[in-house]
């Protein structure tokens, strides 16, 4: 039930390309999904998140679309750049309890943005 | 602003000693966390500290260990190292009762 599943394991994209990761949860306790974008080498950088009770969230080139009802979520890199080559990570958070405050990772999504 | 700072960069121990790897939050942060990133294990979630307290703790065994200081730094203890401990050790901030969390670096710990 704490679990979340991410897919597909690697990508590669064409330059200018849609960038489509995908993630889906069980426990519907679950109420904040952030993506982290990690580089070789370095801690992951918090890139975009979305709440429950909303449907779509977009950053510049970055959207996450949220189905509560599928307890799916996904992440749409539009205009893929080479500089967007990176692992990626959905994670997900069991509410502001003040008791478990844990990010709940998904297992990452290598991907290369080709020329 | 200064993001979290972790040191050492690297570490190398054999099996059997002590590693203690240190974590500074993001000032103003109360609350700190530590993750374990093995080699094709994902991210897994070792402790978290808010205000001094150890708040919940992931499924590792009781070598590893931790404490929060006052200025809330926080300090991760790994004791009686094996072989599969080696991995990068990330610490990651947040303001207490928020979601947003922010990685430091971390710290590579070999086990030879």
């Amino acid at each position: 039930q704490q679990q979340v599943k991410q897919s597909p394991q690697s990508l590669i994209v064409q330059k200018g390309g849609i960038s489509i990761i995908n993630c889906a949860y069980e426990n519907t306790a679950f109420d904040y999904f952030p993506w982290y974008q990690q580089f070789p080498g370095k801690g992951p950088a918090l890139l975009i998140a979305i709440r429950p009770d909303v449907s779509e969230k977009k950053e510049g080139r970055f959207t996450i679309s949220f189905n509560k009802s599928a307890k799916q979520f996904s992440l749409h890199i539009m205009d893929s750049q080479p500089g967007d080559s990176a692992t990626y990570f959905c994670a997900a958070l069991l509410g502001d309890t003040g008791t478990a405050s844990k990010l709940t990772f998904g297992t990452g999504t290598r991907l290369q943005v080709t020329l | 602003e200064a993001g979290v700072t972790q040191s050492p960069t690297h570490l190398i121990k054999t099996r059997g000693q002590q590693a203690t790897l240190r974590c500074s939050p993001i000032s103003g942060h109360t609350s700190v966390y530590w993750y374990q990133q093995a080699l094709g294990l994902g991210l897994q979630f070792l402790l978290w500290y808010d205000e001094g307290e150890e708040r919940n703790r992931g499924n590792f065994p009781p070598r590893f260990s931790g404490r929060q200081f006052p200025n809330y730094s926080s300090e991760l203890n790994v004791n009686a190292l094996e072989l599969e401990d080696s991995a990068l050790y990330l610490c990651a901030s947040s303001l207490v009762r928020l979601a947003e969390q922010f990685f430091g670096p971390g710290t590579r710990l070999t086990v030879l």
